[in-house]
């Protein structure tokens, strides 16, 4: 299994509601990452998990809250999110955390906050 | 900080036509750089990575880059497009606040049949 595999792929909420985005990989990658990504811009780092630890929270507003329940699944918990927030949410992982690893990525979550 | 720059926004070519998109990275050290693709609608997927060696780098689907540390730039080219590269691509290398990936802004590909 090569794959990060990301659920749902498609995903609306209103901005009262709470919803949470999976992600799975079976390739035993310690590190797994959380990037946004907005319409015609390039992904951008969001958390970084490195063996089962938040390592990095690139300053992230506290309605976005992640969570790794074992070395193979990430959540993101999604909270009274604004409509800015709409973007297409990328998991990846990688064998090691920093300089070295290639990423895997996943297909991604389509998110719409209306 | 380490930083990955990509400075064509929009490269529009004719089928068969050849490919350069360009891509500088400015940090020292151990140097790790890498060429994404993501089709319209679709994940990102890696082209090729450089992390040491030969500095000519080739990749899947016809894709080559070549690091020249001179220039600090890592290009990405290919001899002849067809109207499936139509995409956007996304150079990339290790930055931000503990060396994670981190990505240039984008080039978008446009082929015309």
């Amino acid at each position: 299994d090569t794959e990060v595999t990301q659920t749902p792929k498609h995903l609306v909420m209103g901005m009262t509601n709470k919803k949470s985005l999976k992600c799975e990989q079976h390739m035993g990658h310690r590190a797994m990452y959380w990037y946004k990504q907005k319409a015609k811009k390039p992904p951008e780092l969001m958390f970084v998990y490195s063996y089962e630890k938040l390592s990095i929270n690139e300053s992230v507003p506290s309605r976005f809250s992640p969570e790794c329940p074992n070395s193979s699944l990430l959540n993101l918990h999604l909270h009274a999110l604004q409509p800015e927030d709409s973007a297409l949410y990328l998991c990846a992982s990688s064998q090691g955390s920093g300089v070295g690893y290639g990423y895997t990525f996943g297909s991604g979550t389509r998110l719409t906050v209306v | 900080a380490q930083s990955v720059s990509q400075h064509n926004h929009h490269v529009i070519l004719s089928e068969a036509a050849s490919l350069e998109l360009g891509c500088n990275y400015s940090y020292g050290g151990t140097v790790n750089l890498f060429w994404y693709v993501q089709y319209p609608g679709q994940h990102l997927q890696l082209l090729l990575k450089y992390f040491s060696g030969d500095p000519l780098v080739k990749g899947i689907k016809g894709f080559e880059a070549e690091f020249i540390k001179s220039k600090f730039s890592f290009n990405l080219r290919k001899p002849s497009v067809q109207w499936s590269d139509t995409a956007e691509y996304f150079c990339g290398g290790y930055g931000g606040s503990q060396g994670n990936l981190i990505f240039g802004k984008g080039t978008k590909l446009s082929v015309k049949p």
